[in-house]
């Protein structure tokens, strides 16, 4: 059965702190993995990857992608209060997104 | 670019009746939308497969005679909750996958702003 497993659950952080989040899968047919921030509404994208051991990057957020062990990580350096959401890991196989359970951030001032 | 819109975005209802929510894509073609939904603290479910033209495709355990979905354009997807019921309630989410995007093989999804129903 497919899964897409993300870790930890939930955590909180001060203002300026560094977290990492882990996204690991087991998907059939993998295509792509993408993250995704949720704040109060639907969830906006972040990052597409598609190739083992590239980088993305977008300011103070970067992910990485190991194909070959099956999992993903997002960073977010210099955390702001404005981070705190949850952030979604989503596989793409057989045309459709297989969401994990989320990791809810909690920046504190 | 790349802009999904929702409509209704909040509903409230009382128990047996329908409702209706519109997804939109409001600046590309989308061949395929996806309906979610969402209970509090869990992750995003997918319920059906939109495809233009065609039946939707739905996920094991959703009924599909309570979930009706057209995709009667390139650029609308309708859901409709028939009867709904207070375990109905939800977040309801949509997204879309642009038809060039999807022809090169991309997964990614453009998503609405979600309709929050609330059946009394």
């Amino acid at each position: 059965e497919d899964k897409v497993v993300q870790s930890p659950l939930s955590l909180v952080v001060h203002e300026g702190d560094t977290v990492t989040l882990n996204c690991s899968y087991e998907v059939t047919n993998f295509r792509s993995l993408l993250w995704y921030k949720q704040e109060k509404k639907a969830p906006t994208f972040l990052f597409m990857l598609t190739s083992s051991g590239i980088e993305k990057k977008s300011g103070r957020l970067s992910s990485i992608l190991d194909k070959k062990e099956l999992f993903s990580i997002l960073n977010i350096t210099a955390t702001q209060t404005g981070d705190s959401a949850v952030y979604l890991c989503a596989v793409g196989s057989w045309g459709k997104l297989q969401f994990g359970a989320g990791t809810q951030v909690v920046v504190t001032p | 670019g790349a802009v999904v819109s929702q409509h209704p975005s909040r509903v409230i209802c009382k128990s047996g009746t329908s409702v209706k929510i519109e997804c939109r894509s409001l600046d590309f073609q989308a061949t395929t939308m996806f309906w979610y939904r969402q209970f509090p603290k869990q992750s995003l479910m997918l319920m059906a497969t939109s495809n233009e033209g065609s039946k939707a495709t739905y996920e094991q355990g959703v009924e599909k005679d309570k979930f009706l979905i057209n995709h009667a354009s390139l650029t609308l997807s309708t859901l409709t909750v028939t009867s709904a019921h207070p375990e109905d309630s939800s977040f309801y989410i949509c997204s879309a996958r642009d038809r060039l995007q999807a022809g090169a093989g991309y997964n990614e999804q453009f998503f609405g702003p979600g309709t929050r129903l609330t059946v009394l």
